[in-house]
Formats: C-alpha cells, sequence, structure tokens
C-alpha cells in the first residue's frame, strides 16, 4: 500500500487555526471509518490525538478535532498553540495500517 | 501508568540479525493487540506487525514478511521482534505499540500508547 498524502507543511500564527489533510483511497480512508492522527515532538514517541476519524482520548485538549469526507481525512487545530508546533502523521486502517506522509505544524 | 520500553536496538552488518523485546507495565499486557512500527531517520511511520493478544494472529507488513518473526510471552508482559536478512533500508527507530481495546471483533484500529523506541542501524 502507498502512504496516504499528507501536505509537507502547514503554519499558523498563535490563536489562528490550521488545517492538516490526509488523501488516501477508497481502499483506506474512504472505505474505513479507522482513521486516527498522532502528534510527535521531535525525538519522541508519537501520542495518538485523534481516533476513529473524529473522537479525542481522554486529555487531549478540544481544538483538535478530526473528520472526514470521501477520501480524505482532515485534522484541525484551532487557537494554535506554541506547544502544538510539531509533526503529525495520520492512519488507516486499510486490511493491515498506512500512515501518512507526514506534516509538520509550525506556529509562527 | 502505562509503561512500553524497547531494548535490543543497536549496530548491525547487513545480513545479521537482532531481536527487540518491549517490556510492558501498567496494564493487564494478556488483553491487548500489539504491534511493531518503525520509522526511518528523517522519515514517516510504517506499520510493521501485528500480534493478537493470544498470539493466534499474527500480521506482517510485505517488506518485513519472511524475515521478521513477531511474538509475546504474557506470562513476562513481554513483545518481540526477531530480526533476520537485515538490510540497509531496515534502519530505523523501532516502536512498540499498543492497541486501543474494548471494540466489538477485538480490534479498535488505534494504537493509544507507545514506547519511547530504540535504534537499529543496519551498516557495514
Amino acid at each position: 500500500q502507498s502512504a496516504l498524502t499528507q501536505p509537507r507543511s502547514v503554519s499558523g500564527s498563535p490563536g489562528q487555526s490550521v488545517t492538516i489533510s490526509c488523501t488516501g483511497t477508497s481502499s483506506d480512508v474512504g472505505g474505513y471509518k479507522y482513521v486516527s492522527w498522532y502528534q510527535q515532538h521531535p525525538g519522541k514517541a508519537p501520542k495518538l490525538m485523534i481516533y476513529d476519524v473524529s473522537k479525542r482520548p481522554s486529555g487531549v485538549p478540544d481544538r483538535f478535532s478530526g473528520s472526514k469526507s470521501g477520501n480524505t481525512a482532515s485534522l484541525t487545530i484551532s487557537g494554535l498553540q506554541a506547544e502544538d508546533e510539531a509533526d503529525y502523521y495520520c492512519c488507516s486502517y486499510a486490511g493491515s495500517y498506512v500512515f501518512g506522509t507526514g506534516t509538520k505544524v509550525t506556529v509562527l | 501508568q502505562v509503561q512500553l520500553v524497547e531494548s535490543g536496538g543497536g549496530l548491525v552488518q547487513p545480513g545479521g540479525s537482532l531481536r527487540l523485546s518491549c517490556a510492558a507495565s501498567g496494564f493487564t499486557f494478556s488483553d491487548y493487540y500489539m504491534n511493531w512500527i518503525r520509522q526511518a531517520p528523517g522519515k514517516g511511520l510504517e506499520w510493521v506487525s501485528y500480534i493478537s493478544s493470544s498470539g493466534s494472529t499474527i500480521y506482517y507488513a510485505d517488506s518485513v514478511k519472511g524475515r521478521f518473526t513477531i511474538s509475546r510471552d504474557n506470562a513476562k508482559n513481554s513483545l518481540y521482534l526477531q530480526m533476520n536478512s537485515l538490510r540497509a533500508e531496515d534502519t530505523a527507530v523501532y516502536y512498540c505499540a499498543r492497541e486501543r481495546s474494548g471494540c466489538s471483533g477485538g480490534s479498535c484500529y488505534t494504537f493509544d500508547y507507545w514506547g519511547q523506541g530504540t535504534l537499529v542501524t543496519v551498516s557495514s
């Protein structure tokens, strides 16, 4: 399976909103409700931020939200904060698991 | 609290072997499906292998099939990855990751906890 397509980078000022897209096919993102998003700070392990397209685990701020339309899933960070600067990866179940190419979020 | 601690990484020559371990604590290990996921230096995440809670169901990525073997010892709360015939492209940080539980059908298809990873370098 090919990696899901994400923009290489997105940026925003503190307080603004940014949206990261994750584009796959009907065999992965479009075919299942099992899209998750992970945040990774440099040198650290990934952290689960969103699962089942739009659900937030306990402890994840509600400024993080997820959605899906067709073969594209999205992660939106509202009210951007300095600590949100990190790499973000989407992941879809597709018989096995396929990750996105990753997006670097920069807080200006 | 949930802890996953990987070990066993290091430098190995092409064609060599290495066995990674992941020690789990803070939860009932035998109740959870587990996975290995890797990340090459400066690159994205790649799923490697999955094992069910009992060890009866196992899956591999095509890139490692026939060379890597996942296993677990529920009595020791440990997950393993035996890596043989290693190649330069296997160079990566290897993470063990727990799958979220409590879903109908078993798997929840989400990795809710990750270890800190162990670096495997394949080079002559």
